[in-house]
């Protein structure tokens, strides 16, 4: 099964509104990430928060983790139609190899 | 530089048929990875090479093999295609394999078995 569940599966807003997209995960991990795919491409890596971080940003980008809950969200703050995309949530488990377990993503439509 | 490459981009067999799909990375990164991305799935680990000569099973390998020609190329073998094959295959590469590493995707092969 799939370690991260991402909440929810869409998501449609206007722009300049902002975007929240959840992720849930099941065992420790090392670190989370986030990760965008643009339609027909690959994956680009937007941000990535360790274990004992609660808050990271980046531009206009702001990642939470809860790890007692063992949940984290993504923030896109003041959206554009060219943030229109999947966003992916990645769990890093371990230590020592580099192997990420990805969710299921969030279809996120920016409507100009 | 490209980046990570992957070749073909698209690719129709029948079932029984078998193909390699080629991927290349010139960052001089140390680990590469195949995933598969199905619909409402996301990407799971297919195999992957932590370092040169050396690769290991993911999430999914059964019906595929894979070869870490060197350091800079990583190819995934599919010998005896199945429709439960058909899938987007991305190749991906980090610097390393340690917990900070961020990976590097390639533009995907897009595979229908028929």
């Amino acid at each position: 099964s799939q370690q991260g569940e991402e909440d929810p599966q869409a998501l449609s807003i206007q722009e300049g509104e902002n975007a929240t997209m959840n992720c849930s995960y099941k065992t420790s991990i090392n670190n989370l990430q986030w990760y965008r795919q643009n339609s027909g491409r690959g994956l680009v890596h937007l941000i990535l928060i360790r274990s004992n971080e609660r808050e990271k940003h980046s531009g206009r980008l702001r990642v939470t983790l809860d790890t007692s809950k063992k949940s984290s969200s993504l923030l896109i703050t003041a959206s554009r139609a060219a943030d229109t995309a999947s966003y992916f949530c990645a769990a890093f488990m371990g230590t020592s190899y580099g192997k990420l377990t990805f969710g299921q993503g969030t279809i996120l439509t920016v409507h100009p | 530089n490209a980046g990570v490459t992957q070749t073909p981009k698209f690719q129709v067999l029948k079932t029984g048929q078998s193909m390699t799909l080629q991927c290349a990375q010139d960052m001089n990164h140390n680990s590469m990875y195949w995933y598969r991305q199905d619909p409402g799935m996301g990407l799971r680990l297919i195999y992957y090479s932590a370092s040169e000569g050396t690769t290991d099973k993911g999430e999914v390998p059964n019906g595929y093999n894979v070869s870490r020609l060197n350091k800079r190329e990583f190819s995934l073998r599919l010998e005896s295609a199945a429709p439960s094959q058909t899938s987007v295959y991305f190749c991906a590469s980090s610097g390393r394999t340690g917990p900070t590493d961020t990976q590097y995707f390639g533009p995907g092969t897009r595979l229908t078995v028929l």
